[in-house]
């Protein structure tokens, strides 16, 4: 059984200052992995993927995010928070084969002016 | 514009009074899903489909029905709902499972 996991429930930087936010996974197999953030009221928008290749990918909005095989990670970052960066953002992970998706539980950024 | 349009946005109901949430997408996307988003749990996968006639259950189907008679639709239906399935409901499409979904706004429901 694949699962996802977002130890902070919330996340709060100053603007400016870097931002992170956790992802770690579990999958049987090799792992594809995705960020979305939503915003109030609205569905769930894309941020990035990692599939295969450069451990390092890089997002929509100056986010990136690295891919971290031995511990299992998948981490979000921004350099340089705005606080248009608050939101929820999600974690989530499909096994290579199968057809289900599975979210974390979500990590709340708020960024304080 | 591309989209995934979801109806209602908002129901209140009652227990036991059968109902269907549509969802529509115009992009060709051969995968479509339901999920759920619950306080704390994050979003729960509901029922998934790989292209027309083609659906299988994900996390939390218990409750629910779906369909897929076309490729642009994927409703969602409660036969005989119940207080907790109180929640607010997502669509999604994507071309195929691998890519990144485009997700509708939202059917948040009330069973009372």
């Amino acid at each position: 059984a694949q699962s996802v996991a977002q130890p902070e429930d919330q996340v709060n930087v100053a603007e400016g200052n870097p931002l992170t936010v956790k992802c770690t996974y579990s999958v049987s197999g090799n792992p594809y992995l995705f960020w979305y953030v939503q915003y109030p009221n609205r569905g769930l928008q894309f941020l990035l993927k990692y599939i295969t290749g450069d451990n390092l990918v890089k997002g929509s909005y100056g986010f990136e995010a690295e891919f971290n095989k031995s511990q299992t990670s998948f981490h979000l970052k921004k350099p340089s928070a705005l606080v248009s960066d608050s939101a929820l953002y999600f974690c989530a992970v499909r096994e290579i084969g199968d057809y289900k998706l599975s979210f974390g539980a979500g990590t709340t950024v708020t960024v304080r002016a | 514009e591309a989209q995934v349009t979801q109806n209602p946005r908002y129901l209140i109901t009652v227990t036991g009074k059968k109902l269907t949430v549509t969802c529509s997408q115009n992009m060709n996307h051969e995968y479509m899903s339901w999920y759920r988003q619950d306080p704390g749990l994050g979003l729960r996968q509901i029922y998934y489909s790989m292209n027309v006639e083609v659906t299988d259950k994900g996390d939390v189907p218990e409750g629910y029905k779906v369909s897929r008679k076309e490729k642009r639709n994927f409703p969602l239906i409660l036969e005989s709902p119940s207080p907790n399935q109180t929640s607010l409901y997502f669509c999604a499409s994507s071309i195929d499972r691998n890519q990144p979904q485009h997700f509708g706004d939202g059917t948040r429901l009330s069973i009372l």
